[in-house]
């Protein structure tokens, strides 16, 4: 098992710009799903990917999206980015959608000036 | 929707210190609950979990149960150490699936 990996650890970009942002789920997990925690909250469901498919997604608008690969690494992609949107951006993988079989990795940081 | 409140931190103790940290929820259908520790740097851990009413769950010393009559599942440990030292997050899923919905967090300090 590798575990969860994240990448990058942090990044600083500007308003307006687009950002993409990766994780690698644990070995034999075919599920990913994504997090956004502001400082000082909790993390916030931003959607779930279940063997390349969206199957749920939270209250966050279009612009941001995600991507899953048959390798079940997955992506999320935010565009014209927005001061708000700074945070710690947490991926966790599971196999199928049991919730203890889910494993969160470190998380990127993103900062937006 | 579904959500969970937790106590406002952070908190500060002493070692050996008892601790409880509140958690309350609201939700539709059937939950379980979770904690959740986040230490510096590192990934969410899961804590423990309770799937059903009255049904306690325990690891590393941290206990909580699930008292759907208060709509309660507040964490305790008898004696902190420093190590012990984190943000912890109450938590809960519907029937055990993913998604999560969490609380805000407390942070937790203890001083030896």
């Amino acid at each position: 098992e590798t575990g969860v990996t994240q990448s990058p650890t942090h990044l600083i970009k500007t308003r307006g710009q687009q950002v993409t942002l990766r994780c690698s789920s644990q070995s034999g997990h075919n599920t990913v799903s994504w997090y956004q925690q502001a400082l000082g909250q909790g993390p916030q469901f931003i959607f779930q990917y279940y063997r390349e498919e969206e199957n749920g997604r939270g209250n966050f608008p279009p612009r941001f999206s995600g991507l899953q690969f048959p390798n079940y690494s997955s992506e999320l992609n935010v565009n014209a980015l927005e001061l708000d949107d700074s945070a710690l951006y947490l991926c966790a993988s599971s196999s199928g959608w049991e919730v203890e079989t889910q494993y969160f990795g470190p998380g990127t940081r993103l900062l937006v000036l | 929707g579904d959500s969970v409140t937790q106590m406002e931190g952070p908190v500060t103790l002493s070692e050996e210190a008892f601790l409880t940290i509140n958690c309350t929820y609201t939700a539709t259908g059937y939950p379980s609950l979770f904690w959740y520790v986040q230490y510096p740097g590192e990934g969410l851990q899961l804590l423990l979990k309770a799937t059903k009413a009255d049904d306690k769950g325990s690891n590393k010393g941290f206990e909580a149960t699930y008292r759907k009559e208060t709509t309660s599942f507040h964490l305790e440990k008898g004696s902190v150490q420093v190590s012990d030292s984190a943000v912890y997050f109450c938590a809960l899923s519907d029937r055990g699936n993913t998604p999560l919905v969490f609380g805000k967090g407390t942070r937790l300090s203890v001083i030896a």
